[in-house]
């Protein structure tokens, strides 16, 4: 499978201030979707990235708070906005190409304070 | 709707003794269901996949899962537990590998501690 690297790996960030990650995959891909991993928890889909169109947010998720862009078939970034100590979690990138299962980068661990 | 349900959150065994993780699915059509490991700090590696192929699917580090429709069941087990194996171990299903069907849904995780 093909391999996504992910950007910053880990940051520390203050309240009310935004955060955008990258995800960067070495070959194109068909889908990438962005999850989210709170603390002791399961893995929750945000979003869809569509390549060249709006971002599918899942039921509870919204553009204002995570926008996200994909201006090509092999990166995506996922910004956090107006951050507040529950956004706390890590954030992973997944890719997959039709027919193939999905692979995932090695997340991004943010801790708000 | 789909959905996994992984009992239990966490397991513990001995050094070489027999792994048994279990995973509950619930899928509308026929599912696609998967074993990913977790090791700390790390990002998730599959261990194997069904695809309506084979039911009884091998994977990597001597893991091996059986599809049961009847019971609904993806159970993942290793006959030998190595200390190597500790991590947390996430079981997910799909619709399928193309478009919006290839979003996964997760269990909560399993925690698998291996004693010495």
């Amino acid at each position: 499978s093909a391999v996504i690297s992910q950007k910053p790996s880990r940051d520390i960030c203050q309240r009310g201030t935004s955060l955008t990650i990258q995800c960067q995959v070495d070959s194109q891909v068909t889908m990438m979707f962005w999850y989210r991993q709170q603390p002791g928890q399961s893995l929750t889909l945000i979003a869809t990235a569509n390549q060249g169109s709006e971002a599918t947010y899942e039921s509870g998720f919204v553009i204002d708070k995570f926008p996200i862009s994909r201006p090509n078939l092999t990166f995506s970034t996922l910004t956090v906005s107006n951050m507040s100590p529950e956004d706390s979690s890590i954030y992973l990138c997944s890719a997959n190409r039709a027919g193939t299962e999905a692979f995932f980068g090695q997340g991004t661990r943010l801790t708000v304070v | 709707a789909q959905s996994v349900t992984q009992l239990g959150s966490h397991v513990s065994v001995s050094e070489g003794a027999l792994v048994l993780l279990r995973c509950n699915y619930s899928s509308s059509v026929p599912p696609y269901l998967f074993w990913y490991v977790q090791y700390p700090n790390q990002g998730l590696q599959l261990l194997l996949k069904y695809t309506s192929a084979a039911t009884l699917v091998k994977g990597i580090n001597g893991f091996e899962a059986e599809f049961k429709k009847s019971e609904t069941s993806f159970h993942l087990t290793k006959p030998s537990a190595h200390m190597s194996d500790a991590a947390e171990y996430f079981c997910a299903v799909s619709d399928g590998f193309t478009g919006a069907n290839s979003k996964l849904t997760f269990g909560k995780g399993i925690t698998l501690s291996v004693r010495p």
